[in-house]
């Protein structure tokens, strides 16, 4: 079956603007994760949705970062007036589960900020 | 959750098997342990998770010793496009709240021709 997709799967934008990446979760997988990779690093955990509850944001490494969740399938991540520390690649993944560790990631998004 | 420790690097010829081993000496009795992969420039892939019984899927095998304090992930034929690397993680769960994934550096696995 569909994985989980995201778009784009890359954008390359200048300092300061705004971007808005997008995730495509497996249908019927309740609990959408955020994260991010830079170059040779590890995952860093960004947000966390499951169902209606309200979202885990602790993980969101400042407020020019958000994400919204419409009809507790798609997702969009938003960075406002990015930063050239920004640029990573962006992944998202999904679980069925209320919660779980069996995690199915998207191809990613990269980013590059110039 | 407990650490794990996994080398650093394996090699491993081409359709043989591959053992990939993780320590766990400090899990606890609710604690699973969970192997996933990344290939290069992909997002990360789950393989395969148990508790104390040995698992097998269409991916890989993972035999738990039965003090639970190490495991070792199989591939029972490795190909070219095995070549990954793995990480070993092990997380229990706490009821409520978030279940993020969190890597250490893992065993880069390459496949040798």
């Amino acid at each position: 079956g569909a994985g989980v997709s995201q778009s784009p799967s890359n954008k390359v934008t200048e300092k300061g603007k705004d971007v808005e990446l997008r995730c495509d979760p497996i249908s019927g997988h309740t609990a959408l994760y955020w994260y991010r990779q830079s170059l040779g690093q590890g995952l860093e955990f960004l947000i966390y949705f499951q169902g209606n509850s309200a979202p885990d944001k602790s993980g969101l490494p400042s407020d020019r970062f958000s994400a919204e969740r419409t009809g507790g399938s798609v997702s969009t991540l938003t960075i406002q007036r990015t930063q050239q520390e920004d640029s990573a690649v962006y992944l998202c993944a999904s679980s069925l589960d209320r919660g779980s560790y069996e995690q199915y990631f998207g191809p990613g998004t990269r980013l590059t900020v110039t | 959750d407990a650490k794990t420790t996994q080398p650093p690097s394996m090699d491993c010829a081409e359709g043989r098997a591959a053992n990939l081993p993780c320590n766990h000496s400090t899990i606890s009795g609710n604690e699973y342990v969970y192997w996933y992969r990344q290939i290069h420039s992909q997002g990360p892939q789950y393989i395969i998770h148990g508790l104390k019984n040995n698992e097998t899927n269409e991916m890989a095998s993972l035999i738990i010793t039965e003090d639970r304090k190490s495991s070792t992930l199989i591939l029972p034929h490795a190909t070219l496009r095995d070549t990954a690397v793995y990480y070993c993680i092990v997380r229990g769960y706490s009821g409520a709240g978030s279940y993020q994934l969190t890597f250490g550096k893992g065993t880069k696995l390459s496949v040798i021709p």
